[in-house]
């Protein structure tokens, strides 16, 4: 199975910064790597498919990187509504996997 | 538009069962492929299974062969039975669709919460 380990797990980052998430997959999975937000009692919303692919309605200032092992989500500068929780996914092989998260606060 | 509705979450007891559906509005369940995805109360996202347009089905080993996913093509709605609950059962369970090539999950559906409690 494969194991994906974010980090951090939680950020405290002001409106305004540059922030970056890494993912990291336990074995090489190419460009299947996908990344979510969730807010509280909602279900998660797909920002980033296939590594570095801007889902249709995600404002720009989302963006991916990477490949095989090693991933990261990039915010621009953050905007108040980004405060959130954000996963990674491997959708290389069964079972998918996610990472626990990183949770993204004002500070 | 393209949307998926869960319902059929509640309370029950340890060892009880329930079954949970999804219908999808917008696309078609039976040729897509459809999964569940579930989150214990504070916790991280936890996949628990799939259904191909062909009809295989794959599970997570934590529910492997207590629970079972299916669907109803003339009713455009996914399911899930789970049988032989327990309290690291309760949840918000999701069902969403996944891309063919990058296994991505979307839409998804609002979830609904199951309590495994006595």
């Amino acid at each position: 199975d494969i194991q994906m380990t974010q980090s951090p797990s939680s950020l405290s980052a002001s409106v305004g910064d540059r922030v970056t998430i890494t993912c990291r997959a336990s074995q090489s999975i190419s460009r299947y790597l996908n990344w979510y937000q969730q807010k509280p009692g909602k279900a998660p919303k797909l920002l980033i498919y296939a590594a570095s692919s801007l889902q249709s309605g995600v404002p720009s200032r989302f963006s991916g990187s990477g490949s095989g092992t090693d991933f990261t989500l990039t915010i621009s500068s953050l905007q108040p509504e980004d405060f959130a929780t954000y996963y990674c996914q491997q959708g290389y092989s069964i079972p998918y996997s996610f990472g626990l998260g990183t949770k993204l606060e004002i500070k | 538009e393209v949307q998926l509705v869960e319902s059929g979450g509640g309370l029950v007891q340890p060892g009880g069962s329930l079954r949970l559906s999804c219908v999808a509005s917008g696309f078609t369940v039976s040729s897509n492929y459809m999964s569940w995805v579930r989150q214990a109360p504070g916790k991280g996202l936890e996949w628990v299974s799939v259904i191909y347009s062909g009809g295989s089905t794959y599970y997570a080993d934590s529910v492997k062969d207590r629970f079972t996913i299916s669907r109803d093509n003339s009713k455009n709605t996914l399911y899930l039975q789970m049988n032989s609950l327990s309290g690291e059962d309760t949840a918000v369970y999701y069902c969403a669709r996944i891309s063919r090539d990058f296994g991505w999950f979307d839409p998804w559906g609002q979830g609904t919460l199951v309590t495994v409690s006595s």
